[in-house]
């Protein structure tokens, strides 16, 4: 079975301030790596994919993350964060096999951005 | 385009009843998961339908069950509920079931925020 380790769960920044998100994941085939973005009271939002090809992936709204194959992560970066990137973020990961699309999460990193 | 659209927002019940929760696709999606969101914690999946067919369960109890209509909306129900079922339940959809790159991409609602006295 596959898992998702998503070691910070509190991230605070200053606004215009770099970020990186970390999320390591646990399988034992390949998968299919997505970040997720929610803002309270609201559901997901996609924020990014790899499925296949370069290893890295631009999302929405600047998001970007790299795939590591080797170290098993898929950590989510922004150069510049606004304020409205405030929000908990959620890695999750999907194996291409089963005949299913299932979604294993993690536990999520709420990002703080603070003026 | 109208995304995933779920009813109701917000259910509050008492322990014991019986709920149903109800989710419409994007328009020309043909699989709808539903996921649990207990407070501070990541979604986790309970089940997948395609093509009005069960494609997943994930680890729940019997007294949850689902199925999809011929238009493709579906229904989740839980019966008996408990305390801990209190939670966001998110429905998401996507193109297919499995085995293109598209069925991959999941679209979520909103969620139904139910709350178990």
């Amino acid at each position: 079975a596959q898992s998702v380790t998503q070691l910070d769960s509190q991230v605070p920044v200053f606004e215009e301030a770099p970020v990186e998100l970390r999320c390591n994941y646990s399988s034992s085939v390949s998968v299919y790596l997505f970040w997720y973005v929610q803002y309270p009271n609201q559901g997901l939002q996609l924020l990014l994919k790899y499925l296949s090809g370069s290893t890295l992936v631009k999302g929405i709204n600047g998001f970007e993350a790299e795939f590591n194959k080797s170290q098993t992560s898929f950590h989510l970066r922004k150069p510049s964060v606004h304020i409205s990137d405030t929000a908990e973020y959620f890695c999750a990961v999907s194996v291409p096999t089963g005949g299913g699309n299932k979604l294993t999460f993690g536990t999520g990193t709420q990002l703080k951005v603070e003026l | 385009d109208a995304g995933v659209t779920q009813s109701p927002t917000h259910l509050i019940k008492t322990r014991g009843q019986h709920v149903t929760l109800r989710c419409s696709p994007i328009s020309g999606h043909k699989s709808v998961s539903w996921y649990q969101q207990v407070l501070g914690q990541g979604p986790q999946f309970i089940f997948q339908y395609y093509e009005k067919e069960e494609r997943g369960r994930g680890n729940f109890p019997d007294r949850f069950s689902a199925r999809q209509f011929p238009n493709y909306s579906s229904e989740l129900n839980v019966n008996a509920l408990l305390l801990g079922d209190s939670a966001l339940y998110l429905c998401a959809s996507s193109l297919s079931g499995s085995g293109s790159f598209s069925s991959y991409e999941q679209y979520f609602g909103p969620g139904t925020r139910l709350t178990v006295t």
